[in-house]
């Protein structure tokens, strides 16, 4: 099993473009999240899924845009990216919120 | 909301025994999770308490006291691939899967 994928891996941007970031599980997760990881500060949530076709807004969830259209996959959006959201961003899932979470290798996003 | 704490930076010696503490503040507490994370890679669960005591995992060992709000991991007989960040993690009693991390306390490891 792959367990939790995330593509691409490295990102360069300018101001006010936009991309999609995708998260992809094999493990039948119900449960998916989006953080952030920025130097000095812990990881935060973005967004979560509790399940197909549902998503919901975490801590910092401003400038981004989520979609669960598949139990495997959750996407991350940014419409117009800044450079504040210069970044590390992590996917994970679990069984259900009670559980761990399995953490994807990581996306490093650089806005210019 | 939640509020964690945790040392920035520890150094201990290859073999020894380390403690990394964590505390927090929260308006509702159901459980703490500590993960591990390698430089450059994916934090990767270790353990998580729920209730009071300690939990024993081979070499890690994690503790927590929900009266005091403080846990602690224990890492025994260190070897140098544990150098890593520990991440401290709170998960509330309302919104299960908002858990809220704590910065990482960097743990270098050296002979």
């Amino acid at each position: 099993n792959a367990g939790v994928t995330q593509t691409p891996k490295f990102r360069v941007l300018k101001t006010g473009q936009s991309m999609t970031l995708l998260c992809a599980q094999d493990m039948n997760h119900e449960y998916m999240y989006w953080y952030r990881q920025d130097p000095g500060m812990g990881l935060r949530l973005i967004h979560y899924s509790v399940g197909e076709g549902t998503t919901a807004k975490g801590e910092v969830p401003d400038g981004y845009n989520v979609s669960r259209l598949k139990k495997q996959n959750f996407l991350l959006g940014l419409e117009s990216a800044a450079p504040s959201q210069t970044s590390v961003y992590f996917c994970a899932s679990s069984y259900s919120a009670l559980y761990e979470q399995y953490f994807g290798p990581g996306t490093r996003l650089t806005v210019t | 909301g939640q509020n964690i704490d945790q040392p920035t930076e520890m150094t201990a010696t290859e073999g020894a025994i380390v403690q990394i503490n964590c505390t927090y503040q929260t308006s509702g507490f159901n459980g703490l999770f500590w993960y591990q994370q390698h430089a450059g890679e994916a934090p990767t669960f270790l353990s998580y308490n729920v209730l009071d005591g300690l939990e024993e995992k081979g070499r890690f060992s994690s503790f927590l006291s929900r009266s005091k709000g403080y846990s602690y991991l224990l890492l025994k007989e260190l070897q140098m691939k544990d150098s890593a960040s520990y991440l401290c993690a709170v998960r509330p009693s309302g919104g299960y899967q908002k858990v809220t991390f704590g910065i990482g306390t960097k743990l270098q490891v050296i002979p």
